[in-house]
């Protein structure tokens, strides 16, 4: 199956600080999507992403669709405590029927 | 999005037995699918359930081991068979809208464990 790269792959930070991740492919997607899962939940859409270069908020969330469809990236601005989870991105090719999960990335803020 | 109610949350087996997993949507949806998450890892698709046929297993997914039944639009069963400690995951219930701009919705997860 296709393999989705998160980097980093877990984030300590102080609370207030901003973060950024990213997830790389070596295959084309039409769609990302970006999950938050918070320990014994399902994971939760944050934010989808549908055009090449598409910048997309959600509240303190912006999320990107790279310009080459092979990459995305997720921003969280002025972390806070709850923002603790962890973070997947998920994409969906062309010709594709499944998302493909990335590694996701471990976020923990520190009060 | 899409309500997805799972059922049971949680569950400890014995191995050699078997536990059957449910997933109820709020509304009807084409697409439905279960996937694996072992312990710190990320979601691994088990297979699409597909309503009035047999399910579409992917790689290393078999139906004898993971029986699935999709009645109708709105549910769907997954059976893991004849456990064993490597079976201990989470079990998420997902449904995407279709459509040109598409999402996956996912259940809160089953986790399994198998002593």
């Amino acid at each position: 199956g296709q393999q989705l790269n998160q980097n980093p792959q877990s984030m300590f930070i102080q609370e207030g600080e901003d973060v950024s991740m990213n997830c790389t492919s070596s295959s084309i997607f039409n769609t990302w999507l970006w999950y938050k899962q918070d320990p014994g939940e399902g994971p939760v859409l944050l934010i989808a992403l549908y055009k090449a270069g598409e910048l997309t908020s959600n509240g303190r969330l912006t999320a990107q669709f790279g310009i080459t469809r092979k990459d995305s990236f997720l921003n969280i601005s002025a972390s806070i405590p709850s923002d603790v989870g962890i973070y997947f991105c998920a994409g969906l090719t062309n010709t594709g029927n499944q998302f493909y999960f990335g590694t996701g990335t471990s976020l923990t803020v520190i009060p | 999005s899409a309500v997805i109610s799972q059922k049971p949350s949680r569950d400890i087996c014995q191995r050699g037995t078997s536990l059957t997993i449910q997933c109820q949507v709020d509304s009807q949806v084409t697409m439905m699918f279960w996937y694996r998450q072992q312990p710190g890892q990320s979601l691994t698709l088990i297979a699409t359930a597909n309503q009035g046929s047999e399910a579409t297993y992917e790689s290393g997914f078999v139906i004898d081991k993971f029986p699935i039944s999709r009645p109708n639009l709105t549910f769907s069963t997954l059976t893991v068979s004849n456990l064993s400690p490597e079976d201990s995951s989470i079990y998420l219930c997902s449904v995407r809208r279709g459509g040109l701009n598409t999402e996956a919705f996912f259940g809160q997860g089953t986790r399994l464990t198998v002593v």
